[in-house]
């Protein structure tokens, strides 16, 4: 069983273009998490989804950040017109829809880590 | 709001010691802890998880324990070893269902020196 996939690596980026990250989670996980790790600081919550919903966009940046979990392929995190401080690196997590509490974990991929220069 | 604090930032310590990381949360009412290590340039991997009802859990050389009324968890290493030089995350879940992300501190840069 796979971990959790994230692609690519590593992205770099001018500013004012796109960048697309994708995470694919462990097989049989229906809920997916992205955290953001600027330099010199903890990982932050994002955005949490489930197939096809948005549940806690809480973490999200008002603008230019959006995030999808379609029901078919991985999860997408897009932010448009990146800026120096979107420099960072960006993990997604996955964890299984079964509620039990000895094993509600989340399981965190590679991350990418995204330069915009 | 809750606020997760590691301190101290950065630890040192000479192979073969045993040591302890420590975390503080503001708000008591979580559902579980969890402690996390990161080595540079990679992802999470997680150590231990402490249901709310828990007050310790144990792997090998590492023991975690929390004390929820007072908002503190610690891991204990026993035996340090170079292998153990990683960033150790502590992260609370605030209650299952919708709202389940994790908050994170900072965490502490362990480097065990041979």
């Amino acid at each position: 069983n796979a971990g959790v996939m994230q692609n690519p690596r590593h992205l770099v980026r001018r500013r004012g273009q796109e960048a697309r990250l994708r995470c694919s989670p462990m097989k049989g996980h229906s809920h997916v998490y992205w955290y953001r790790q600027l330099p010199e600081e903890g990982l932050k919550f994002m955005v949490y989804l489930q197939k096809e919903n948005i549940i806690d966009e809480s973490g999200m940046p008002k603008e230019r950040f959006s995030a999808e979990f379609p029901k078919e392929g991985p999860s997408i995190l897009r932010i448009q017109q990146v800026v120096r401080g979107d420099s960072a690196a960006y993990f997604c997590a996955s964890s299984p829809p079964t509620g039990n509490p000895n094993t509600d974990t989340q399981y965190f991929g590679p991350g990418t880590r995204l330069t915009v220069l | 709001k809750q606020e997760v604090t590691q301190i101290p930032a950065a630890l040192s310590v000479p192979e073969g010691e045993n040591l302890v990381l420590n975390c503080s949360f503001t708000d008591s009412a979580i559902y579980n802890l969890q402690w996390f290590r990161q080595d540079p340039g990679k992802g999470l991997t997680s150590l231990l998880l402490i249901q709310s009802s828990q007050r310790e859990q144990t792997s090998g050389r590492l023991n975690a324990s929390l004390d929820k009324s007072s908002g503190r968890s610690t891991l204990y290493i026993a035996a340090s070893q170079p292998g153990d030089s990683a960033t150790y995350l502590c992260a609370v879940r605030i209650r299952a269902g919708a709202n389940s992300k994790l908050t994170f501190g900072k965490g502490i840069t362990l480097s065990v020196r041979p």
